[in-house]
Order: C-alpha cells, then sequence, then structure tokens
C-alpha cells in the first residue's frame, strides 16, 4: 500500500515555465487536496476535490489549475511559475474528510 | 469562518519533562480537529483526531489531547519528551465534508538533553 505518492520529490524551475505536480493515492479516497507550506504560515490550501470530476479553489488558488478525472490522481499545474511560488507544496487524501488525512512526502519546487 | 491558533511558536523541554502545545479553535459548529507532526524534510504525520466521540483523544507515541468546548481548546500533552519527538507540530481544523483543513501556524518542539 503505497499511500499518497508525489513526483517529482524536487524541482527548479525557471520564471515564466510550466510544468505539473502529480498526486496518486492507492487507498480509493474521495477527498484529496494541495497545500503550499511557506515558513512561518504553515499550510495553505490551495485546490481541493471531493471526488472525480469535483474540483474547487481553497484560499490561496491564483497561478495553479488543477483537474479530477480519475479517484486516484490530482495533478497541479503552474501555469507560468513565478517566484512567489517557491515553496513546498503537498497532496494529501482522505476517505471522509473528518478522519483525517494522508499526506504525501511533498516536492520542494524553487523557481528561480 | 473557522480558524485555528497555535499560542507558542516555540517550545522548549527538556528530555524526560511533560510537553504542552496549546491550540485554541473558532467555529461555527462542533470541529473535527487533528494534530499532525512533521519532522524535518519529511511529510506530515497524523497524531490524534477529535471528532466528538470522546473528549479526551489518545494518539501515537505517547501523545494526547482534551477537546474542551468551553474554553475552545485543543491542547496537546506527554508526559515525558524524547529527543525523537523534536520536530514541528500543527494543529488542524477539519471542516466536516468540505474537505477543506485550515492549519495552525505551527509549534517548533525542542527537546534538550
Amino acid at each position: 500500500n503505497a499511500g499518497v505518492t508525489q513526483t517529482p520529490k524536487f524541482q527548479v524551475l525557471k520564471t515564466g515555465q510550466s510544468m505539473t505536480l502529480q498526486c496518486a493515492q492507492d487507498m480509493n479516497h474521495e477527498y484529496m487536496s494541495w497545500y503550499r507550506q511557506d515558513p512561518g504560515m504553515g499550510l495553505r490550501l490551495i485546490h481541493y476535490s471531493v471526488g472525480a470530476g469535483i474540483t474547487d479553489q481553497g484560499e490561496v488558488p491564483n497561478g495553479y489549475n488543477v483537474s479530477r478525472s480519475t479517484t486516484e490522481d490530482f495533478p497541479l499545474r503552474l501555469l507560468s511559475a513565478a517566484p512567489s511560488q517557491t515553496s513546498v507544496y503537498f497532496c494529501a487524501s482522505s476517505r471522509t474528510g473528518g478522519n483525517g488525512y494522508t499526506f504525501g512526502s511533498g516536492t520542494r519546487l524553487t523557481v528561480v | 469562518a473557522q480558524s485555528v491558533t497555535q499560542l507558542d511558536s516555540h517550545v522548549s523541554v527538556s528530555e524526560g519533562t511533560p510537553v504542552l502545545l496549546r491550540c485554541n479553535y473558532s467555529s461555527s459548529y462542533s470541529p473535527s480537529l487533528f494534530w499532525y507532526v512533521q519532522h524535518p524534510n519529511k511529510g506530515l504525520q497524523l497524531l490524534l483526531k477529535y471528532t466528538s466521540a470522546a473528549t479526551l483523544v489518545k494518539g501515537i507515541n505517547g501523545f494526547e489531547a482534551e477537546f474542551k468546548k468551553s474554553e475552545t481548546s485543543f491542547h496537546l500533552t506527554k508526559p515525558s519528551a524524547h529527543m525523537s519527538d523534536a520536530a514541528e507540530y500543527f494543529c488542524v481544523g477539519g471542516s466536516g465534508n468540505t474537505g477543506k483543513l485550515i492549519f495552525g501556524q505551527g509549534t517548533t518542539l525542542q527537546v534538550k538533553p
């Protein structure tokens, strides 16, 4: 049972480039979400999904796009990378939301 | 709107002494509350969760937390700190079936030999 798998673990982008952060879970969880972690700010919600085909914006959605075509996958797209998007990104999934989330190991992104 | 406030950004204890990490929440409805731990350069691990079944919640590694509605608090405690407990701890609120988690700012726990 792999849990929540995030790829890549590290990435360096140039300003203006686009990329997709991958997130996959094998627990048949309906709820999935993306967070970014910045020093002194805890984790902030970017986008979330309560099931395949259903997504919604979180606290800091600007510059990011998501889709949820399958239960297992929830990719996060950076449309045009900016230095302000330098952060550690975590994907999480949950069966019901109320029972807690399982987090991936994170993607450390640097935009230069 | 729901909010979660961790009252200390940094807590330092000696090994073998009690740990207290404080968390207050604000919610207009009965919340789901969690404590997560993050060791350096690692992901987040669920320590324990409150979902209204019992006010005293026991978690992994000897941690526990008590939900006090009158004080809107959910403080995390451990009777005796170990060196391996040194990490960042997050108090987190869940908003039921919306799929959203609200994170506190985090508390760094330092454990001194």
